[in-house]
């Protein structure tokens, strides 16, 4: 079974541009997650999707963030005017269940993304 | 969300038992005790999880006080590719947001 599938795996962007980081969840899975890892700090939630449709992006920051999970296709994490703040480690999880808990959350190897 | 407090690092030999402390004093009746783990670049990977009994499976054993406020996860025998961050994270029945703090970060001396 292939497992959360992110690409890419390295990403490098000047201030300014954007940034698209991309999730394929585990077969089966219609629930996906988007953590971000900073240097030094520990994983912090950003946002829930199922397809097409955002359940929770309390931990997105208001401006220049935006995901989609759409009906084909992987899920896109996307970041407009970058800087460089925004260079972290970003992970998908995703799981089969929601809502009902406990579940396991399996997780991507990550985007790391630089900012230069 | 409960907070939980584990040790910034520890140490173990090779083919020897682990044992990881966690302390939630503040622990609700709903949460859910997790452990994942994170080996160097790379995603976190679940290890475990329990509610009020201890848990067995492949990976670990995880052992949890009477009053619930301390849980231990242990690692029967220690290998050199068992060293990783240990996060201890609660969650409630349904929750799915994942609060990682800064965990454990296990060394495995050959």
């Amino acid at each position: 079974n292939a497992g959360v599938m992110q690409n890419p795996r390295h990403l490098v962007r000047r201030r300014g541009q954007e940034a698209r980081l991309r999730c394929s969840p585990m077969k089966g899975h219609s629930h996906v997650y988007w953590y971000r890892q900073l240097p030094e700090e520990g994983l912090k939630f950003m946002v829930y999707l199922q397809k097409e449709n955002i359940i929770d992006e309390s931990g997105m920051p208001k401006e220049r963030f935006s995901a989609e999970f759409p009906k084909e296709g992987p899920s896109i994490l996307r970041i407009q005017q970058v800087v460089r703040g925004d260079s972290a480690a970003y992970f998908c999880a995703s799981s089969s269940t929601a809502g009902t808990g406990p579940y396991e959350q399996y997780f991507g190897p990550g985007t790391r993304l630089t900012v230069t | 969300d409960a907070k939980t407090t584990q040790p910034n690092s520890m140490e173990s030999n090779e083919e020897e038992p682990v044992h990881l402390p966690c302390n939630h004093s503040t622990i609700s009746g709903t949460d859910y005790i997790h452990w994942y783990r994170q080996l160097p670049s790379q995603g976190p990977e679940y290890v475990i999880h329990g509610l009020t009994s201890n848990v067995n499976n492949r990976m670990a054993s995880l052992a949890i006080a009477e009053d619930r406020k301390s849980s231990t996860l242990i690692l029967h025998r220690a290998t050199l590719r068992d060293a990783a961050v240990y996060y201890c994270i609660l969650s409630g029945a349904g929750s799915y947001q994942l609060t990682f703090g800064k965990g454990t970060k296990l060394s495995v001396i050959p």
